[in-house]
């Protein structure tokens, strides 16, 4: 079916970590995909998006790669803060509703 | 350009009660979206309007639920005789006609039903 898998969490992290959180997703045709971010207390905030194949999308050092021929977008940040604590959430898009993943949530530590 | 917002941000109500929810999306934006998300879930889709037009409803929505958008600008999500289970966060989200599908959210309104 067409569907986001996402990592499951949490995923606690000592500050300046090195972060991945894996996605993939099933769909027909060539979906849009993103990432969303919804800090404590917050509504959902875009995080990045690409819209076809070998797109990288990138936002405050975050960055994801459109991965057709593993159909995976997986969201990596080089060097975590505090303030990157969340819950993020991989969607795609084929005809403008958005499937989501079941969200992963990020713990960092100072 | 105020964002979507959503009224009220909270509701508690009784079991087998009716409750409406509002939202008004960016202005402009052509399409409107609901969505319902859970503790420790993504957002699930339930509708979507074009305009006036509501083009889409998930299976998730059951007759108990109904949605409008009478001008095509803000839209209802109307709940009838609520039940324990629709307890949730229900999410509001509008983007223009043309683009690569990124949506804008709304805060949200959290209903509790006791």
């Amino acid at each position: 079916g067409n569907s986001v898998t996402q990592m499951e969490g949490p995923v606690t992290l000592s500050e300046e970590a090195f972060l991945t959180i894996n996605c993939t997703y099933t769909a027909t045709g060539y979906p849009s995909l993103f990432w969303y971010v919804q800090y404590p207390g917050e509504g959902l905030q875009l995080l990045l998006k690409a819209t076809k194949a070998d797109d990288k999308g990138s936002n405050k050092g975050f960055e994801a790669t459109y991965r057709k021929e593993t159909t995976s977008f997986h969201l990596e940040k080089g060097s975590v803060q505090v303030s990157d604590s969340a819950v993020y959430f991989c969607a795609r898009s084929n005809t403008g509703k958005l499937i989501f993943g079941q969200g992963t949530t990020l713990q960092v530590k100072p | 350009d105020t964002g979507v917002s959503q009224n009220p941000r909270h509701k508690i109500t009784k079991r087998g009660q009716n409750v409406t929810f509002r939202c008004d999306p960016i202005s402009e934006h052509n399409r409107l979206y609901w969505y319902r998300q859970t503790l420790g879930q993504g957002p699930e889709f339930l509708t979507y309007f074009q305009n006036e037009a509501q083009l889409e409803k998930s299976r998730l929505l059951s007759d108990r639920f109904s949605a409008e958008r009478p001008k095509g600008s803000f839209s209802t999500l109307e709940i009838q005789r609520t039940e324990q289970g629709d307890s949730a966060m229900y999410l509001c989200a509008s983007n223009p006609l043309q683009g690569t599908y990124e949506q804008y959210f709304g805060p949200g309104t959290r209903l509790t039903v006791t």
